[in-house]
């Protein structure tokens, strides 16, 4: 099982970032995907769930990010996104790509993180 | 939302004393849907254990979780010097899915 992040990067204040999670290693089709993210030092937060296609494809948002940050996936390329709209400083933090093994939201694998850093 | 608070924030042992890691919750976590992670400096974080009790695949049976309702603990038996980490609990039974705040583990 692997998740390799990327798109991490520095940007303004009001700015769009997207991330992207290349997965590999499980059935992606199949699988319930969520970002969590760690700001500098401090602990960790959950910022958004996507279930799989077959089983509705719901999307869950944090409420910090609800109505900011989208997610999305691309089944056929085994890719999860997040595009992240109006970027506050608060927002700086590792961004984790997990997998959800099974229907349990506990996060049984992760990526290794890409660093977002929003500042001026 | 559930809020989660871990004790203590700092916990310093020398390596095979016992470790006793707290995690309370502001309300009942459904299901006793409660999970243990480690973090290492730099790493991702690691999954313990599931369903309050449950080892994750791999993980050595040094570690143990027991509780149920508002009150859970993570155990490790006997520290060796790779369980020297911060470790969460995290709520998977209401949404949204929340962390505690961390315990550290330290070399006295």
């Amino acid at each position: 099982v692997q998740m390799v992040e990327s798109g991490g990067a520095l940007v303004e204040p009001g700015g769009s970032l997207r991330l992207s999670c290349a997965a590999s290693g499980f059935t992606f089709v199949d699988a319930w995907m969520s970002w969590v993210r760690q700001s500098p030092g401090k602990g960790l937060e959950w910022v958004g769930r996507m279930k799989s296609k077959r089983s509705g494809g719901t999307i869950e948002y944090a409420a910090p990010v609800k109505g900011r940050f989208t997610i999305s996936r691309d089944d056929s390329k085994n890719t999860l996104y997040l595009q992240m709209n109006s970027l506050k400083t608060e927002d700086t933090a590792i961004y984790y790509c997990t997998w959800h093994e099974t229907v349990n939201l506990y996060f049984d694998h992760w990526g290794q993180g890409g660093l977002v850093t929003v500042s001026a | 939302e559930i809020v989660l608070t871990q004790s203590p924030g700092t916990l310093s042992l020398s390596p095979g004393e016992r470790a006793t890691l707290s995690c309370r919750a502001s309300q009942s976590v459904t299901s006793n849907n409660l999970a243990w992670y480690q973090q290492k400096p730099g790493q991702a974080p690691r999954l313990l254990i599931n369903g309050a009790f449950t080892r994750a695949r791999g993980i050595p049976d040094r570690f143990s979780g027991r509780g149920s309702g508002t009150d859970f603990t993570l155990t490790i038996s006997r520290l060796e010097s790779e369980d020297f980490a911060v470790y969460y609990c995290q709520q998977y039974g209401d949404s949204p899915l929340t962390f505690g705040q961390g315990t550290k583990v330290e070399f006295k």
